[in-house]
């Protein structure tokens, strides 16, 4: 079983925090992505990696940036924390076309 | 890019009747198309797809059929139970693609 793990399952953070959500899957996945998940948005798109260091843009990367140093694990910073980033932040991996993704536990995230 | 709009996005049934949740895509590349279940407090998961080369698939009490000229797809689930309650996302992408455009969420609530 491909095991996606997200570093923490809830996190609490002052407004204007830099912040660190990480992702590491174990099998050897090319495509890491990062979610958002809001009550009636779904799930939306911040950034995504189909390589080492290479990243993409999502539909909502204003106020995120990311970093993949090594292939089996990708994060997502938040520069500078704000109230309305406080969400569910789904990380997934896969192989990419014709395959689906493996989700992350989830890590919800509460600015203060 | 692709746009995939679900409904409802949420619904309500008797245990033992069948929920049905459709999706309609825009890109007539898209050829493979999962659906995922997330249960209240838990990671999504991949529980059937179908590609653009079939037309219906079945598993147990879940099927999906795809309709290609219309663009659009639906999960169809028979003999509800109440564990099936949870939100269910649809899901597109095309073979050429990436990333996953998925659906805004179906909250399907199964009454005892």
């Amino acid at each position: 079983d491909v095991k996606v793990t997200q570093s923490s399952r809830y996190l609490v953070k002052r407004t204007g925090e830099k912040v660190f959500l990480e992702c590491v899957q174990d099998m050897d996945h090319e495509n890491m992505f990062w979610y958002r998940q809001d009550p009636g948005l779904g799930l939306r798109l911040i950034y995504f990696s189909y390589d080492v260091k290479m990243k993409e843009k999502g539909d909502i990367p204003e106020g995120y940036s990311v970093s993949r140093e090594k292939k089996e694990r990708f994060s997502l910073i938040l520069e500078s924390a704000s109230t309305n980033q406080t969400s569910m932040y789904l990380c997934a991996s896969g192989l990419g076309q014709g395959v689906g993704y493996t989700f992350g536990s989830g890590t919800r995230l509460t600015v203060v | 890019g692709e746009n995939v709009e679900q409904h409802p996005s949420t619904l309500s049934v008797q245990e033992g009747d069948s929920a049905v949740i459709k999706c309609t895509y825009s890109d007539s590349a898209s050829n493979y198309f999962p659906w995922y279940k997330q249960e209240l407090g838990k990671r999504p998961q991949l529980i059937i797809d179908i590609r653009s080369n079939v037309g219906e698939k079945k598993d147990q009490r879940i099927a999906v059929t795809l309709n290609k000229t219309a663009k659009h797809f639906s999960l169809h689930i028979t003999e509800t139970q109440p564990e099936d309650s949870a939100v269910y996302f649809c899901a597109a992408i095309t073979n050429t693609g990436n990333q996953f455009y998925f659906g805004t969420g179906t909250s399907l609530t199964v009454i005892p």
